[in-house]
């Protein structure tokens, strides 16, 4: 079974931009699941979706936002980049009640 | 929502030696409780995991262990190797999953 992959790997925007991250979930998972890490704060919960739905979000401003489509992949956008948005990106997709799998993260660096 | 601690925030042993980690959770109806380990530089992988109606689950030299009344588990590793350091989270599922800050277990040879 394929893992859970996310795209790009790498990205490098300047401030102001805006970013979409891509993440395909592992197959017949319906959760999936967005993480910020940085050095400083581990790791912070963004959003979850599952079913196409938004069924729980973190703390974090409006600029942060994504979406699942209906073969579960999802994206999160974020808008108006800040140099405190450089992080790792983490994506993890679940099956109802099990723990969550990671892709490989997406490193966004804001100049 | 869900606060998880975790202790340490890092920790040294001798090779050979146990570790210990420990985390604490404020929700009584939280009833899943997965341990990561993330290597520098990649992702965090899933290495153990215990449900609320067990006390205890074992994994040749982890091991995992569960006090709800207490609201508290802890990750135990025993016979440490050098592969053995790396970042380590706790995690409690409540409709998402809510992570503890981290423990970075350094093994020196």
């Amino acid at each position: 079974k394929a893992g859970v992959t996310q795209t790009p790997r790498y990205l490098i925007k300047t401030r102001g931009q805006q970013v979409t991250l891509s993440c395909s979930p592992i197959s017949g998972h319906r959760s999936v699941s967005w993480y910020q890490q940085t050095p400083g704060q581990g790791l912070q919960f963004l959003f979850e979706y599952f079913s196409e739905t938004q069924r729980n979000k973190g703390n974090f401003p409006g600029r942060f936002s994504g979406r699942q489509f209906s073969n579960s992949r999802s994206e999160m956008n974020v808008s108006t980049l800040e140099l405190g948005d450089s992080a790792l990106y983490l994506c993890a997709s679940s099956s109802s009640g099990e723990g969550a799998f990671f892709g490989q993260g997406t490193r966004l660096t804001v100049v | 929502g869900e606060n998880v601690e975790q202790h340490p925030s890092t920790l040294s042993v001798q090779e050979g030696d146990s570790a210990v980690i420990k985390c604490t959770y404020s929700d009584s109806a939280s009833n899943y409780f997965p341990w990561y380990k993330q290597e520098l530089g990649k992702r965090p992988q899933l290495i153990i995991d215990i449900r609320s109606n067990v006390g205890e689950k074992k994994d040749q030299r982890i091991a995992v262990t569960l006090n709800k009344t207490a609201k508290h588990f802890s990750l135990h590793i025993t016979e440490t190797q050098p592969e053995d350091s790396a970042v380590y989270f706790c995690a409690v599922n409540d409709y998402k999953l809510s992570f503890g800050a981290g423990t970075t277990v350094t093994v020196r040879a």
